[in-house]
């Protein structure tokens, strides 16, 4: 069974551009959450994403957003992407929608913001 | 706002040595998992924790869960290099799992 995969592995982009970034859960799982793992700061909770909406949303301004498709994976819009935007950004997926349950997380993708 | 703070944020050790990792809540856990990642990987549960005063071994490795529940350690046993990573507690709140920032531990051969 595929675990979550994420894409890209690494992107590097510059201040003002956009990233976006993708999440393929485990098959079955219906629940999506995206976190941010900044240098020396643990994971910070973004946003969940169940049955095609967003359940929750962590304290991120709204440069930060995300969507979830019929096939229950995600992607994350990170729009005038500034210096502190660089970290590694975690998708993890879940089965039901009772809160977090047991994650599963992809690998990552890490983004350098130049 | 919950906070979770762990200790020590940072450990080097020698292969063989004994260690213990703890965190700490400024409220209640719902319930408690332990993560390990490994570098240019996801964090891995690997284990969950419900009840006050629980205790829960997997091969080397024993989690303890405070009795008030606020508190909790992971104590390893003859440390190995495989077991180096960043270890994480979470406390699954309402929708969200809830971090702390690690321990990194690294431990030499």
């Amino acid at each position: 069974e595929a675990g979550v995969t994420q894409s890209p592995t690494h992107l590097i982009k510059t201040r003002g551009q956009q990233a976006t970034l993708r999440c393929s859960p485990i098959s079955g799982h219906t629940s999506v959450y995206w976190y941010q793992q900044a240098l020396g700061l643990g994971l910070q909770f973004l946003l969940w994403y169940d049955e095609g909406e967003e359940r929750n949303r962590g304290n991120f301004p709204p440069r930060f957003s995300g969507r979830q498709f019929p096939n229950y994976s995600s992607e994350l819009n990170v729009n005038a992407l500034e210096l502190e935007d660089s970290a590694l950004y975690l998708c993890a997926s879940s089965f039901g929608n009772s809160g977090a349950n047991v994650l599963t997380f992809g690998a990552g993708s890490r983004l350098t913001v130049l | 706002t919950q906070l979770l703070e762990q200790s020590p944020q940072f450990l080097s050790i020698q292969e063989g040595e004994n260690l213990t990792v703890y965190c700490n809540s400024s409220s209640v856990f719902s319930s408690l998992q332990w993560y390990r990642q490994e570098p240019g990987e996801g964090p891995v549960l690997l284990v969950t924790v419900v009840t006050g005063g629980e205790v829960k071994k997997l091969k080397r490795l024993t989690f303890q869960f405070g009795d008030a529940r606020k508190d909790s350690s992971l104590h390893i046993t003859a440390a190995q290099p495989g077991d180096t990573g960043l270890y994480l507690c979470a406390d699954e709140g309402a929708q969200k799992l809830v971090f702390g920032q690690g321990t990194r531990l690294t431990i030499n051969p």
